[in-house]
Formats: structure tokens, sequence, C-alpha cells
């Protein structure tokens, strides 16, 4: 089945500082890729995705980018902010159940003011 | 304001006691769904719903029910709570499958099962 792997675990950033987390997968078939973020005493919430036949999109101050070569797609964040400060979720359909996502076990994210 | 609600937010209960989780949603959304967040797991599905009186097992459903007589409510059963249940849970739903849509994620409900 599907396994997806997200790194770091934790990451500790200087505001204004860029963060990466990064996302790998084994199912080579995966096509659509999202990132929530999880902010404190909330559930999460989609902030950016993107489909097989793009590699890279940019939306204000976050970017997601995909090598399907490599299996792996990364969130950017750039002048990060505290109000970046969240879990962040990478996602990735299962193929063999198209009412599943498997879920990366998550990244805390920590903005120093 | 377009939202998926659950209630309680906390609780802590007793081994076998049995309790009902509520999730409802007023987006008229098809798809609605059980994940559990437990650290370093990330977010497991227990069960999903595609559409009225169709529901499926996730990937871990045991010790769990779910029902959908009504299309936004979504309520999630635990008919024996042990220990290994204590978790933080969230109700979820979207316009059709999961695996290409948005998903809209309840607030969560923290239980503890002593």
């Amino acid at each position: 089945g599907e396994n997806v792997e997200q790194h770091p675990s934790t990451l500790s950033v200087q505001e204004g500082d860029s963060a990466v987390i990064k996302c790998t997968y084994s199912d080579s078939a995966s096509n659509y890729f999202p990132w929530y973020k999880q902010e404190l005493g909330k559930g999460p919430q989609l902030i950016i995705d993107i489909r097989s036949n793009v590699g890279e999109k940019k939306d204000q101050r976050i970017a997601v980018t995909l090598n399907k070569t490599a299996k792996h797609f990364s969130l950017h964040i750039t002048e990060t902010q505290p109000e970046d400060s969240a879990v962040y979720f990478c996602a990735v359909p299962l193929l063999y159940n198209n009412n599943d996502m498997r879920f990366g076990a998550g990244t805390r994210l920590t903005v120093k003011p | 304001e377009a939202q998926v609600t659950q209630n309680p937010r906390y609780l802590i209960t007793v081994t076998g006691k049995k309790l009902t989780v509520t999730c409802s949603q007023n987006m008229n959304h098809e798809y609605m769904s059980w994940y559990r967040q437990d650290p370093g797991l990330g977010l497991r599905q227990i069960y999903y719903s595609m559409n009225v009186e169709v529901t499926d097992k996730g990937d871990v459903p045991e010790g769990y029910k779910v029902s959908r007589k009504e299309k936004r409510n979504f309520p999630l059963i635990l008919e024996s709570p042990s220990p290994n249940q204590t978790s933080l849970y969230f109700c979820a739903s979207s316009l059709f499958s999961s695996a290409y849509n948005e998903q809209f994620f309840g607030p969560g409900t923290r239980l503890t099962v002593l």
C-alpha cells in the first residue's frame, strides 16, 4: 500500500527565514498532493495542493513543488511569520481506495519572532 | 458559515461505557469521514461514507461504528471504549471522494478512556 514519509518532524526557524517540508510517497501512480495546516486547537485546513500535470504551484508566500520521478513533493514557506507556526501535513490519495488519503506524520513548525 | 461541527469537544470516560461523538456539516457534502490523530502517526481514517446509508471501513475501523441516516450527520459510536481509543478525533467532509477534493475538518474531539 501507499507509504508516505514526511520530514522533518519538527522545524524551528527565525521570522523572515524560509521553511521547507518534504514528503516522499511510494505509489508512482499518485497524482494529487495536498498540504494541510493544523493550528493549535483546530482541525487541519487545506492550504495548497498540486496535481501531477504541473511541477510547481505558488500562492503568495507558500509554494509546492513536485518531483514525480523521485516521488517526492515539498512545501515551501518564504518570509515566515509567527502565524505560520502550526503542524503541517502532506497527504497522498490511496489509489486502491479512492475514498481515502494517506497522511504524513506531520511537521511541527515554530517561527521565532 | 460553512462548517463542520463536532460534539463534545472533550470527553473523559471509563472503559466499556458506550459513547457517541456527533458530527454535522452544513455544506451539503456527499462524503464524510472520521479520523483519529495520534502522535507520530498523523491522521488515520476510521470510517467513511459516500452518501446516505452508504458507509465503509477505513484504515483503523476496529472498535468503532458509524451511521449515515441523514446527509448532514455522521456520528461515531464507540460501543465499548478501551484505553487504546484515547485519541484526538476529527470528522471531515468533502463534496465527493476525499482523494481529489478538499476536505473540511471539524475542530476535533479529545477523548480519554480510563
